[in-house]
């Protein structure tokens, strides 16, 4: 079945660097773009990144833009966020989520819906 | 950035009422508005997309409308197992937004 694993959260110290990585199984991942979502304890949820299915385009956050990347590995269907320079204000827990890659007119000609998220991995940055 | 204004942030009913959430988006976005529904300490589901678009396997007790700047998620008869905080977001353009959330809650 299609699944979305995330992995490489923690606790880690502001300044730090983390790099968190989701594996994804049971579709046909280098045709899917892939986005990452994070959500504050408490809080609601936060659009991160997205990375397109060639890696070709990548958006971010301006929250996060200079300091996170987003990247892939179509050959080991797998998606990373390297994150650096971490603030208190990043701890959340992680979500990556596929994009839904439908046509245009229920996808604008750049941007789509998520529509498989994984469980999420939580990241605490703490000194 | 486009803002998207979600209201209310909560709300109580029961089980068998109608329930209407609404967002407003601070440009036209078109359709292109999803919902999501999520349950403590699960990560979101995708309910809705193209703002009236039903996902496949969600129960046609809920449905969506709108477009431009006004969206409307309607549960028509409220379940146990709808009781969870949902959000809508646009995805007209980068960076994608999210409403703040309403959490339905058993009144």
């Amino acid at each position: 079945q299609v699944q979305l694993v995330e992995s490489g959260g923690g606790v880690v110290q502001p300044g730090r660097s983390l790099r968190l990585s989701c594996a994804a199984s049971g579709f046909t991942f280098s045709s899917y773009g892939m986005h990452w979502v994070r959500q504050a304890p408490g809080k609601g949820l936060e659009w991160v990144a997205v990375i397109w299915y060639d890696g070709s385009n990548k958006y971010y956050a301006d929250s996060v833009k200079g300091r996170f990347t987003i990247s892939r590995d179509n050959s080991k269907n797998t998606l990373y966020l390297q994150m650096n320079s971490l603030r208190a204000e990043d701890t959340a827990v992680y979500y990556c989520a596929r994009d839904s890659n439908r046509p245009l007119g229920y996808c604008s000609s750049t941007s789509c819906y998520m529509d498989v998220w994984g469980q999420g991995t939580t990241v605490t940055v703490s000194s | 950035a486009i803002r998207i204004t979600q209201s209310p942030s909560s709300l109580s009913a029961s089980t068998g009422d109608r329930v209407t959430i609404t967002c407003r988006a601070s440009q036209g976005i078109s359709s292109y508005l999803a919902w999501y529904q999520q349950k403590p300490g699960k990560a979101p589901k995708l309910l809705i997309y193209a703002a009236s678009t039903l996902q496949s396997g969600v129960p046609s007790r809920f449905s969506g409308s709108g477009s431009g700047t006004d969206f409307t998620l309607t549960i028509s008869c409220l379940q146990s197992e709808d009781f969870a905080t949902y959000y809508c977001q646009q995805y007209y353009s980068y960076p994608q937004t999210f409403g703040q959330g309403t959490k339905v809650e058993i009144k």
